[in-house]
């Protein structure tokens, strides 16, 4: 069974650093993966897909790496600013079933002033 | 751009009500899934649907039913709710397998 694990849990930065958000997973055998920022009460928007062939993800100041083989991904945020202020999800596409994702618990994060 | 629209947002139940949540999505996506979401349990799919006119359950699928009404909506009934099915729900879309998922805006449902 797929499992998804999310570290750290929380994270608090001040404006300006960079940093990087983990994401690993137990099988390597996904079509790809698909990291998610979640706003308080609010639903998941999708940030970046990594396809299984692909190494990388660029959109802005966020890049997304994924090594398939040891089962890991990063989410990279350049320059945080306190807009950034959110739960980051990442969620993998198993391969061999039938569309559904297998999400992590997620990494909480604060950029203060 | 409305993508996934869900329907309600916020609901109240009795133990024993049912109810029916609704889902519809406008991107003429083929599959359409069910997630709750819980504290500390992350997001955990409940049924989806591969196309239209296909449903299969999930991870959590006891004590509901779903049903593909046509390729723009996917609604998640509750027969008899109970306390355990309090949380978040969210509906999501895709064009297949292999592309990007869109969700809703999730509706919280209290069971009391």
């Amino acid at each position: 069974k797929q499992e998804v694990t999310q570290i750290p849990a929380a994270l608090s930065v001040p404006e300006g650093e960079n940093l990087v958000l983990n994401c690993s997973f137990t099988d390597s055998a996904i079509y790809n993966l698909q990291w998610f920022r979640q706003d308080p009460g609010k639903g998941l928007t999708s940030l970046l897909l990594i396809q299984s062939s692909q190494r990388e993800q660029t959109s802005g100041r966020l890049n997304a790496s994924l090594d398939k083989s040891s089962g890991r991904s990063t989410l990279y945020i350049a320059a945080s600013q306190p807009g950034d202020s959110a739960t980051y999800l990442c969620a993998v596409r198993p391969a061999g079933t039938a569309s559904k994702l297998t999400f992590g618990t997620g990494t909480r994060l604060q950029v203060t002033l | 751009n409305a993508g996934v629209t869900q329907t309600p947002k916020f609901q109240v139940l009795k133990t024993g009500q049912s109810m029916t949540l609704q889902c519809a999505q406008d991107m003429n996506h083929n599959s359409m899934y069910w997630y709750r979401q819980d504290p500390g349990m992350g997001l955990r799919l409940i049924y989806y649907s591969a196309s239209e006119g296909t449903t299969d359950k999930g991870e959590v699928p006891n004590g509901y039913n779903v049903s593909r009404l046509n390729k723009r909506e996917f609604s998640l009934r509750l027969e008899s709710a109970a306390p355990s099915q309090t949380s978040v729900y969210f509906c999501a879309s895709s064009v297949g397998r292999n592309t990007e998922a869109f969700f809703g805006q999730g509706t919280r449902l209290t069971v009391v």
